[in-house]
């Protein structure tokens, strides 16, 4: 069955670099989900698109951006990178309504290294 | 969201029967308890959702007491492939756009 996909999954930045990450969803899903695990941390929940729109925000910084685009591909932009956004970058998507309630599934990751 | 507490770690051994217990004492009539497992460097991945009473799946099982105020994880007869970190989550899934807040989960660590 198709998965998430994630690209890249490894990606090497200077400090006040950019870094674009992308997300593919599992077809058909309407929900895409962004989340940051920082070294041994949990997941952090950073935006969700639903059919396009944004349709929560949780701790993203303003230097981060993201979108979801008609193929229902999403983007994370990031910019003026620092130490600190070094972290895996997880997608995840999921299909309203479908049982059991939302279940998300997740991309393997983007490993972002800022150096 | 519900706040939830679970244990930090638990080691086991390979074919015991292991039961994570999460306490989530505000839940609101609308929440969900969902479990997920994460390996290391992988995303989280859904295990088991329920509302009330017991929920059994082919991976576990999900047992619920009337108040909700607790979650009991059942994971029959452990492997060491089972080591993982497993989160307790509590919140209105159902609705779109449902972010997942995860809390600190529980390390468990299955020995030969």
């Amino acid at each position: 069955a198709a998965g998430v996909i994630q690209s890249p999954r490894h990606l090497i930045k200077e400090k006040r670099e950019t870094a674009t990450l992308k997300c593919y969803p599992i077809p058909r899903h309407d929900t895409v989900y962004w989340y940051q695990q920082g070294p041994g941390q949990d997941p952090q929940f950073l935006i969700s698109f639903y059919e396009k729109m944004q349709s929560d925000k949780g701790s993203i910084p303003d230097r981060f951006s993201a979108q979801q685009f008609s193929d229902y591909h999403s983007e994370l932009n990031m910019s003026s990178l620092e130490l600190g956004d070094s972290a895996l970058y997880f997608c995840a998507s999921s299909l309203t309504g479908a049982a059991p309630g939302n279940e998300q599934f997740f991309g393997p990751g983007t490993r972002l290294t800022v150096l | 969201l519900a706040k939830t507490t679970q244990p930090i770690s638990m080691d086991s051994y390979e074919g015991q029967e292991v039961n994570i217990t999460c306490s989530h004492n505000n839940i609101a009539t609308n929440d969900y308890i969902t479990w997920y497992q994460q390996f290391p460097s992988q995303g989280p991945r859904f295990i088991i959702q329920g509302y009330k009473t017991k929920v059994t799946n082919e991976v576990a099982s999900l047992f619920i007491p009337a108040d909700r105020k607790s979650s009991t994880l059942s994971l029959p007869r452990v492997s060491l492939s089972d080591t993982a970190v497993y989160y307790c989550l509590v919140g209105d899934i159902g609705n779109q756009g449902g972010k997942l807040i995860f809390g600190q989960g529980t390390e468990l660590s299955v020995k030969p």
